[in-house]
């Protein structure tokens, strides 16, 4: 299997645009994660889902913030408008369900810049 | 209080030794409890798990467990330099729901040869 797979790798864009990160999780997976990682908060859990629906969206920071999975092998994450505060590395991860024991597989991440 | 609070470092220690990285949680009700190692630029990938009080060994690194003092903490004998790296504790099940895995900030480890 090739992973959890993230794109893009990079992004940079101007403050008020639309941002999309997308994610492929492990074939399989029922359970995917989106975090975002700063210096000064380490790895946030953004929003998870089990089985495509949302469970816990809690650590979405604002309205700006939305995710979906619209079928088992991809999700988004959009942010709209993007805001210099915005620039972090963003995760996704899937694990499979049905167990306290199952690892979480991250991606490579996408490291958003807002200029 | 945190979810899952670890000390940010740097930690320090000289080839060979043993380094020892510790962390706390909040919720008693966390299942599962994992350690991830991220090198610099890369992503988190998993070095261990454990969800019974006690010891659990995997050559160089053992995870400890004590779900009485909601305390969980990962040994890594005969470091090397290559394990210098940021080490993340996360927690699973917290705050009941199953799959909610929560991470700590991370601890910097500098192995100096």
């Amino acid at each position: 299997d090739a992973g959890v797979i993230q794109s893009p790798r990079h992004e940079v864009t101007e403050m008020g645009q639309e941002v999309t990160l997308r994610c492929k999780p492990i074939s399989g997976h029922n359970s995917l994660f989106w975090y975002r990682q700063t210096m000064m908060r380490g790895l946030e859990l953004l929003i998870y889902f089990n089985n495509n629906v949302p469970i816990d969206d809690s650590g979405m920071p604002e309205d700006r913030f939305s995710a979906k999975m619209p079928n088992a092998s991809f999700s988004t994450l959009k942010i709209q408008p993007s805001e210099p505060r915005d620039s972090a590395v963003y995760f996704c991860a899937s694990s499979p369900t049905g167990g306290f024991n199952t690892e979480a597989f991250f991606g490579q991440g996408t490291r958003l810049t807002v200029v | 209080q945190k979810e899952v609070e670890q000390n940010s470092g740097p930690l320090s220690v000289p080839e060979g030794a043993i380094a020892s990285l510790n962390c706390t949680y909040s919720d008693r009700g966390s299942q599962s409890f994992f350690w991830y190692r991220q090198y610099s630029g890369k992503s988190p990938e998993l070095i261990m798990f454990i969800y019974s009080n006690g010891d659990k060994e995997d050559g160089r690194f053992t995870a400890q467990l004590n779900k009485a003092s909601q305390y969980v903490s990962l040994l890594i004998r005969d470091s090397q330099p290559s394990d210098s790296a940021t080490y993340l504790c996360a927690v699973k099940g917290y705050g009941g729901a199953t799959n909610k895995l929560i991470f700590g900030t991370g601890t910097l480890l500098a192995v100096q040869p």
